[in-house]
């Protein structure tokens, strides 16, 4: 059973545009990371978001959680197409291993 | 080391053989995950270990999976009688403190690409 449900699951977009990944759950969790994954290489941490509705920017990517801590989004504005990649959220639970979504593959085109 | 590191980036084996995967944690890091990726997807919970208690097995998918960390540094992933399914790439993470603290940072290694014929 997936727990973290990511849509869409695919996007391919043209460099400029504007998109949004979601995560959504059932379940609550205590934190929520968004991680990066470029091919051959292991995901990298972007962001934890750990209060509901809290908000982070990092540069033109901005990262919400929503209210119930069960669903978070990723914003990117202006894509360039280093932003291409696998976009990866993960549900943290106390001492639990986290719970990854199935993940958004991202295509940027120049 | 500078960062996790993993051995051997690929292995292919046969249906049937055993296979050893190894991680090398950052140095200092008490805690250390292995992982499985299917083609393009999300990551696949497998084991965890924290510093000397016992391991969280949980995520293993069968009893030919086990996992050994050795001196609390070097972890061995080893699959016996491996099946095509478990043709995957597999992950291991380290973090500095316990397991999914709330702004505990995993780091990833790049993954030992399996593949079973």
């Amino acid at each position: 059973t997936q727990l973290l449900e990511q849509s869409p699951q695919f996007l391919s977009i043209q460099e400029g545009e504007n998109l949004t990944v979601y995560c959504n759950s059932s379940s609550v969790f205590s934190s929520l990371q968004w991680y990066r994954q470029e091919p051959g290489e292991g995901p990298v941490l972007l962001v934890t978001v750990v209060t509901g509705g809290e908000v982070k920017k990092l540069k033109r990517l901005t990262f919400q959680f929503g209210d119930a801590r069960k669903d978070s989004s990723l914003h990117i504005t202006a894509a360039q197409t280093g932003d291409t990649g696998l976009y990866l959220c993960a549900g943290a639970h106390a001492r639990r291993a986290l719970t990854f979504g199935s993940g958004t593959r991202l295509q940027v085109q120049p | 080391g500078a960062g996790v590191s993993q051995s051997p980036s690929n292995k292919v084996t046969e249906k049937g053989k055993d296979v050893e995967l190894r991680c090398d944690p950052i140095s200092g890091h008490t805690a250390l995950y292995w992982y499985r990726q299917s083609l393009g997807q999300g990551l696949e919970f497998l084991i965890y270990f924290q510093g000397n208690s016992a391991p969280d097995k949980s995520g293993l998918p069968s009893d030919r999976f086990s996992a050994e960390r050795t001196g609390g540094s070097v972890s061995t992933l080893t699959i016996q009688r491996t099946q095509q399914e478990d043709s995957a790439v597999y992950l291991c993470a380290s973090s500095r403190t316990r397991l999914a603290a709330s702004t505990d940072t995993q780091y990833f290694g790049p993954g030992t690409r399996l593949t079973v014929l």
